[in-house]
């Protein structure tokens, strides 16, 4: 088990640009957690996956913000027309849900965009 | 709605010192809570949580934390540090019988001097 991965980790481009991002959780995890961290801030959540149905959205995650998990496995964030203010550690999480019991998210190393 | 504070954003040290890192939250429900490490060009670790039982836990590499139902609070604790615990420690919070996604506080930055 090599933990959570994400690609690219670091991922410069022009405003306006589209760019995607890559997650790939522990294997057998059911739940995938985006979040997204800006400089002197804690990491805020995103959207959330159970196997492939994104069950939550956050405010913060405008209409140019896509994500999927088309399989139940990797999951993938888009961003659509970057804004310089989109800059921001992307994270990934993964958890395995068990019944009674209380998950422990388990992070990758995040991915790094910038905006120029 | 819950959120976390930590109350310090840079906490500098000596080797050997003992350190506290505070975080106070706010929640109207019952919630379990979690420190998280980062240490230099590395993701979130998780340091150790508290789920239920006894209010005092502890992590591996000597940390440990106490929950204070009454204070509201999670503050985390050493004796003795390191230069290898220089690192940002994040506090979060997850309400319980949610769908999991944590809230976390600003962070603190720990800096071990020699």
């Amino acid at each position: 088990d090599t933990g959570v991965s994400q690609n690219p980790r670091h991922k410069i481009t022009k405003r306006g640009q589209n760019v995607t991002f890559r997650c790939d959780p522990i294997s057998e995890h059911n739940r995938l957690y985006w979040y997204r961290q800006t400089l002197g801030q804690g990491p805020e959540f995103l959207t959330y996956f159970q196997n492939e149905a994104q069950l939550e959205k956050s405010r913060l995650l405008s209409d140019r913000f896509s994500a999927e998990r088309p399989k139940g496995s990797f999951s993938t964030l888009e961003i659509q027309r970057t804004e310089q203010g989109d800059s921001a550690m992307y994270l990934c999480a993964s958890s395995f849900e068990r019944r009674g019991g209380v998950e422990t998210q388990y992070f990758g190393p995040g991915t790094r965009l910038l905006v120029l | 709605a819950q959120s976390v504070t930590q109350l310090d954003s840079q906490v500098p040290v000596f080797e050997e010192a003992p350190v506290e890192l505070r975080c106070n939250y706010s929640s109207s429900v019952s919630v379990y809570l979690f420190w998280y490490v980062q240490y230099p060009n590395q993701g979130l670790q998780l340091l150790l949580k508290y789920l239920s039982g006894s209010t005092l836990v502890e992590s591996i590499n000597g940390f440990e934390a106490e929950f204070n139902k009454s204070q509201t609070s999670f503050h985390l604790r050493k004796p003795s540090v390191h230069i290898s615990d220089t690192a940002e420690y994040f506090c979060a919070v997850n309400r319980r019988g949610s769908q999991g996604n944590l809230i976390f506080g600003k962070g603190t930055k720990l800096s071990v001097k020699p």
